[in-house]
């Protein structure tokens, strides 16, 4: 089984509709992030959390909330789509404790359509 | 705005050939990551070099980083097919809090 999981997988929804993203991680990371990423371009940083009582909004957060339920579990909600949200979306994790140096885990993606 | 810039934003050679791709940041980092991506899929780690090391080997993958420059380069040895890809520097500045992404460089290596 995978280690960092997304659901869906793709997704196709109307201007003004909420949207939750799910992931979920095997791996035991503490931290766990949520990216987008648009056509030819590097991922965005949206939001990230560091343990489950730890969130914090990355570079691009406006239109978009988060939740940790658990350690292995982080959700991304656009509360009222628009199109421009269309993008495809990566969870990632990282970090064990007492670790320095963290390398990140990503999960397959997500492919949001806003029409 | 992203940390990193790419160079070449595409780059095109033949199998066997060497593949090298450039990075610039912008602001000081605690340690610098190379990622590739298959088409539409997820993010893969390659390598990590901290801030104190200049080069890395990871099999056929050497990473450099010039701190004074804020540069990096990756350089692919004996090119294969299956290297084509996008591949993404990304930048940690203060040692596993968060990653800024370059916008990528997009590697074909023709058969």
């Amino acid at each position: 089984d995978a280690d960092v999981t997304q659901t869906p997988r793709n997704r196709i929804t109307k201007t003004g509709k909420r949207i939750m993203l799910e992931c979920s991680q095997t791996k035991g990371h503490d931290r766990m992030y949520w990216y987008r990423q648009d056509p030819g371009l590097g991922l965005r940083l949206i939001y990230y959390s560091f343990d489950v009582k730890d969130i914090n909004k990355g570079e691009i957060s406006d239109g978009y909330s988060v939740s940790r339920q658990a350690q292995a579990k982080f959700s991304l909600s656009l509360e009222s789509a628009i199109p421009n949200q269309t993008a495809l979306y990566f969870c990632a994790t990282s970090g064990l404790a007492g670790q320095a140096y963290n390398e990140q885990f990503f999960g397959p993606g997500t492919r949001l359509t806003v029409l | 705005s992203q940390q990193g810039e790419e160079d070449p934003q595409a780059l095109s050679i033949q199998e066997g050939e060497n593949a090298t791709m450039n990075c610039s940041y912008k602001t000081s980092i605690n340690n610098l990551q190379w990622y590739r991506q298959n088409s539409g899929r997820g993010l893969v780690h390659l390598i990590l070099i901290r801030s104190n090391e200049r080069e890395k080997h990871s099999g056929r993958l050497r990473v450099t980083l010039d701190t004074s420059k804020k540069s990096s380069s990756l350089l692919i040895t004996a090119s294969r097919a299956a290297d084509t890809a996008s591949y993404f520097c990304a930048t940690d500045r203060t040692s596993g809090s968060r990653l800024t992404f370059g916008e990528g460089t997009q590697l074909t290596v023709n058969p």
